[in-house]
């Protein structure tokens, strides 16, 4: 069974800040994403990672890969408030004929001013 | 296009009614998910339907009923539930790439059907 573990689960951070949410999973796979959801919302894809050494940057949020070690990080640099959301990853695995995910259990993002 | 809509975004029901929960994509996707999200926890898959026909059923329970009535369209069924199902009930499509594309297995979430169960 696949398992996704994230941390932390809960960041507060000041704005202007550095820092990395680490996801970490169990057993093979070639497929990672980053998702964000804000409050009451739905979830807004951020990356897509398909391959070992995958490397992706939007804005102030940068995700990376590395299936060996099953670890895929997502930094974030400069923080600011807009930041502030619940990041989750999700991992693929099982079957073709549809993707299913299996999702952490979300690490919620506070930036403070 | 590149939305998923959800109706309705709210829905209060009894035990004993019986409603629907609709999901529509233009985007040409052939894989559409069923997703349940409770409080502060990630969603958990419920159902997949790939070209129209239903490829994983994630034991969930009779009285949640899926239904896929064509490729843009994704349904629910909703028949003597009880309130533990209060969730938010999210949909989602993705894309299937042929011709030599990688499958990015990417999905699409509409906004969501927040459902409570008196």
């Amino acid at each position: 069974e696949l398992k996704v573990e994230q941390n932390p689960l809960f960041l507060s951070m000041q704005e202007g800040k550095n820092y990395t949410i680490y996801c970490n999973y169990s057993t093979t796979s070639d497929r990672l994403y980053w998702y964000r959801q804000d409050p009451g919302k739905s979830l807004e894809s951020l990356f897509v990672l398909l391959s070992n050494g995958a490397v992706k940057q939007e804005g102030r949020l940068m995700a990376s890969l590395d299936t060996k070690a099953r670890l895929s990080t997502l930094h974030i640099t400069a923080a600011v408030h807009d930041l502030s959301a619940t990041y989750f990853c999700a991992v693929a695995g099982g079957g073709t004929s549809g993707s299913r995910l299996t999702f952490g259990e979300g690490t919620q993002l506070t930036v403070n001013p | 296009d590149t939305e998923v809509t959800q109706t309705p975004k709210h829905l209060v029901m009894g035990m004993t009614n019986k409603k629907s929960l609709k999901c529509e994509q233009h985007m040409g996707h052939r894989a559409m998910y069923w997703y349940k999200q409770k409080a502060k926890k990630p969603p958990e898959l419920m159902f997949v339907y790939s070209y129209e026909k239903l490829s994983i059923n994630e034991s969930v329970p009779s009285r949640f009923s899926p239904e896929c009535p064509n490729s843009s369209l994704l349904n629910l069924h909703l028949h003597a539930l009880q309130p533990e199902d209060s969730a938010l009930y999210l949909c989602a499509s993705s894309q299937r790439v042929t011709s030599g594309r990688r499958w990015t297995g990417e999905l699409f979430f509409g906004e969501g059907s927040r459902l409570t169960v008196l």
